[in-house]
């Protein structure tokens, strides 16, 4: 399997639950990212990932919670969340070098009820 | 607070068009990208341009980024319906290091009617 890979393509949960997204890579890549596509609103950065270690949280609430155990693997622990936390998330991955285009994988569509 | 401005948010063509999109900023960026998004699909890359007034090709594609590195332009020549999908532009955020950390623009739907 090649490219990048997430799980699973559509979720729905209530505000109390908790579940998590996965992304895989299979690319090769040292960095890993997530990124929020909302309606009417621009692609917006989450989280960066550089060779395990994040590197950059765009002043997401608590309520979302990256772990990346390998350079490979990505999640998004997701609890208590809100309506308007409905969007498509976004995995991406890079090589760590200037003008490095990122490879996004298809999203998973959340709907929080 | 580096913003990127798309126009126009919405463009319905007849096949065989031709068609402009634009991306703005009053910010310098280093570099910019363009992006297409398929339904269902994340965004795939185009092309990226480096160079003030840099032209690039891409068979019926043709993007340039400004002078000034503050705004591309995208043009498509004798449009087809495989053309139809979300375009985005990108440029890396202010400070740090230039990969994966972009600023998007709110895109355009472009639709091409046979």
């Amino acid at each position: 399997e090649t490219g990048v890979t997430q799980t699973p393509r559509h979720l729905v949960m209530g505000m109390t639950n908790k579940k998590s997204l996965k992304c895989e890579q299979h690319l090769g890549h040292n960095a890993m990212y997530w990124y929020k596509q909302s309606a009417k609103k621009p692609l917006e950065l989450m989280f960066v990932y550089n060779f395990k270690e994040q590197t950059e949280n765009n002043s997401v609430p608590s309520r979302f919670s990256p772990e990346c155990p390998n350079s490979s693997h990505l999640f998004l622990h997701l609890h208590t969340l809100q309506p308007e936390d409905s969007a498509l998330y976004l995995c991406a991955s890079s090589q760590i070098w200037r003008y490095s285009p990122l490879h996004f994988g298809n999203g998973t569509r959340l709907t929080v009820t | 607070t580096q913003l990127l401005e798309q126009s126009p948010q919405f463009l319905s063509i007849q096949e065989g068009e031709n068609l402009t999109v634009y991306c703005n900023s009053s910010s310098v960026f280093s570099s910019l990208q363009w992006y297409r998004q398929e339904p269902g699909e994340g965004p795939v890359l185009l092309v990226t341009v480096v160079t003030g007034g840099e032209v690039k090709k891409l068979k019926r594609l043709t993007f340039q980024f400004g002078d000034a590195r503050k705004d591309s332009s995208l043009h498509i020549t004798a449009a087809q319906p495989g053309d139809t999908g979300l375009y985005l532009c990108a440029g890396p955020n202010a400070g740090g290091t230039s990969y994966g950390k972009l600023t998007f623009g709110q895109g355009t739907i472009l639709t091409v009617h046979p």
